[in-house]
Order: structure tokens, then sequence, then C-alpha cells
């Protein structure tokens, strides 16, 4: 089966904008999340979505956002764009948490480099 | 709050040989998950084995298995009969089972296997 696809896999932005991230998650998971992995602070958890609704958030400024539709895909935005926020994106999907035994496996995908210059 | 801790930074490997990372975890909720992850330099985060904590039996898929020792909140994940692709960073990860929380993951271990 078709695994999670990110897209685009590779952009550069300039400092101030705006950028949109893509994730389509396995065929039947309705849960999403996304991650931000960077070489200092490793791999923190950003947002989660379940059946168009954000169940969970961490500790990320307001800059950043997410949206998941109808057909479980999800996207998410960062504004006004930092150089901190150079990163690679990782989404995640899966079947929703509490479905027992390897229903619980969580997949990921090959994730969004973003440069912010 | 759960806590993943992988000591070794970096481990070298023979080619052919059997490696085993290490991960200890900290959590207070009966029910859990524990994960292996493998990313290349590409980016990807590729599962490798996943432990429920109410597991009878250790995991295991193909050269994976996953020494769990529930006791000692450990579980190491021994790679049996290394090839050079082995080489990557390993990431183990928690997460709670009954409740909506994201995955916590520990700072990985880098792997290089030798020819």
């Amino acid at each position: 089966k078709a695994g999670v696809t990110q897209t685009p896999r590779y952009l550069i932005k300039t400092r101030g904008q705006q950028v949109t991230l893509s994730c389509s998650p396995i065929s039947g998971h309705r849960s999403v999340s996304w991650y931000q992995q960077t070489p200092g602070q490793g791999l923190q958890f950003l947002f989660e979505y379940f059946s168009e609704t954000q169940r969970n958030k961490g500790n990320f400024p307001g800059r950043f956002s997410g949206r998941q539709f109808s057909n479980s895909r999800s996207e998410m935005n960062v504004s006004t764009l930092e150089l901190g926020d150079s990163a690679l994106y990782l989404c995640a999907s899966s079947l929703p948490t509490g479905t027992g035994g390897t229903g619980n496996t969580i997949y990921f995908g090959e994730g969004s480099w973003l440069t912010v210059v | 709050a759960q806590k993943i801790t992988q000591t070794q930074p970096g481990m070298f490997v023979q080619e052919k040989e059997a490696v085993t990372l290490d991960c200890t975890y900290d959590t207070s909720d009966p029910s859990y998950g524990l994960f292996w992850y493998k990313q290349p330099s590409s980016g990807e985060m590729i599962f490798l084995i996943y432990q429920g904590s109410y597991d009878q039996q250790n995991a295991t898929e193909g050269r994976y298995s996953l020494n769990f020792q529930k006791a000692r909140k450990s579980a190491n994940l021994v790679i049996s009969a290394s090839q050079l692709g082995d080489s990557a960073m390993y990431f183990c990860a928690i997460v709670e089972e009954a409740g909506n929380t994201p995955l916590v993951f520990g700072k990985g271990t880098r792997l290089s296997v030798i020819a």
C-alpha cells in the first residue's frame, strides 16, 4: 500500500515569507501528526489532527498552524518565517491511538526540508 | 511525562556482525508502545519494530528484534547480520496507548557499518 506522502520535499524561503507543507496519510489512517526535527532540538511535536480536528498541540508559537481535510490529508503552515524555522518537517499517520497492538504503528513520510535564508 | 534515553551517540559495527542499540524509557502510564525508527541521511523516518507494554513476547521483524525488559524499563534494538545499508540514525520512541499523546523520541544513535 502507498505510504505517507509529503510535498514538497525541498524548499527554500526567505525570512518573513510563509510556507505551506502537505501530507497525505496512508489510506484508512485518520490521524496525522507533524514533527519538526532540528540538529539542536531533535524531534519535537507540532500538532495532531484527527477527523479534521486538532487533538493535540506542541509548544510552538502561533505562527505554526495546520488543518486536516475530510479525506484526512493535512497541511501545515508557517507564517513570518524565521531563520530558526529551518528544519526537516515530518508527517506521521496512524490509526487512532488506542486501537491496540500493531494497529498503533505510526508511519512517517520522507519529510520536507525547509531552508529559510 | 514520558522520556526516552539513548546513551550511545554513535556506534560502529563490522559488516555481518550483530549490534545492540540501547534504549531506556520512563513513563507512569501502564499501557504504552515502544517504537524504533531508522533515519538515513535522506531524512525519511522508517518504521522498524513495535513493542506493546503488555506483549508477552519480544517483537521481531526480520533482522530486527527488540530486547524488552519491562522491569528495567529498557527496549534495546538488536540488528543481526549488519549490512552497509544499515548505516543511519536510529531513534527509540514511546507513546501512551490509551490517550491522544504524541510520540516522544530519544536523541538517537548514529550507527556506522564498516566493511
